[in-house]
């Protein structure tokens, strides 16, 4: 079935520096990859997504890279700081066939001050 | 708008009572979907609906779980009878429309079963 891997289990970074994960997914009909960030005992919150249709998007210091024919995307995030401490959810879903989110495993970050 | 509004936020419950969960999901959204969160199985998708209508519930684990959408502003997920393995925080979340799109996950319900 569909699978989503998220690699690494844990990060930790010291702030300043750059913080990279890596998720590959299974179902070639994924055209949407939304990523979340859950902070300790909060809800999930979107923080970025990508469609199929763009190779890269960027928000300030976060930005998310897609490569289809691989089958694989990454988050990435500069200057690092304190508060970006947190557990991150990369998924992917589709629009056809029916709609599920698949969401990773999750990534916790530890950001060093 | 307040967002998506679970509740409880909290529930401790005896293994064999029935505990029920509610969701109210933001106003306009058309999909609601409830997930579970644990440590070991991560954040795993039971039930979702589509304009109250239930699409897929393959998530689902077992014949105790069961849950309604009896209108577009309430959802209820329900375990009967609980068992001490349901332990785990259980997140609601709408959204637009069920093609890709944004979830906006409520503040979940920690459920401790004894």
């Amino acid at each position: 079935g569909e699978n989503v891997e998220q690699h690494p289990s844990t990060l930790s970074v010291q702030e300043g520096d750059s913080a990279v994960i890596k998720c590959t997914y299974s179902d070639s009909a994924s055209n949407y990859f939304p990523w979340y960030k859950q902070e300790l005992g909060k809800r999930p919150q979107l923080i970025i997504d990508i469609r199929s249709n763009v190779g890269e998007k960027k928000d300030q210091r976060i930005a998310v890279t897609l490569n289809k024919t691989a089958k694989h995307f990454s988050l990435h995030i500069t200057e690092t700081q304190p508060e970006d401490s947190a557990v991150y959810f990369c998924a992917a879903s589709r629009d056809t066939g029916g709609f599920k989110t698949i969401f990773g495993a999750g990534t916790r970050l530890f950001v060093k001050a | 708008d307040a967002g998506v509004i679970q509740s409880p936020r909290h529930e401790v419950t005896e293994m064999g009572q029935e505990v029920t969960l509610r969701c109210k999901p933001i106003s306009g959204h058309n999909s609601l979907f409830w997930y579970r969160q644990t440590m070991m199985r991560g954040l795993e998708l039971l039930i979702y609906f589509n304009n109250n209508v239930p699409i897929d519930d393959s998530g689902m684990p077992e014949d105790r779980f069961s849950a309604k959408m009896p209108n577009a502003s309430f959802s209820t997920l329900k375990i009967q009878p609980s068992e001490p393995r349901d332990s785990a925080v259980y997140f609601c979340a709408s959204s637009l429309s069920a093609t890709n799109e944004k979830l906006f996950f409520g503040s979940g319900t920690q459920l401790s079963v004894l």
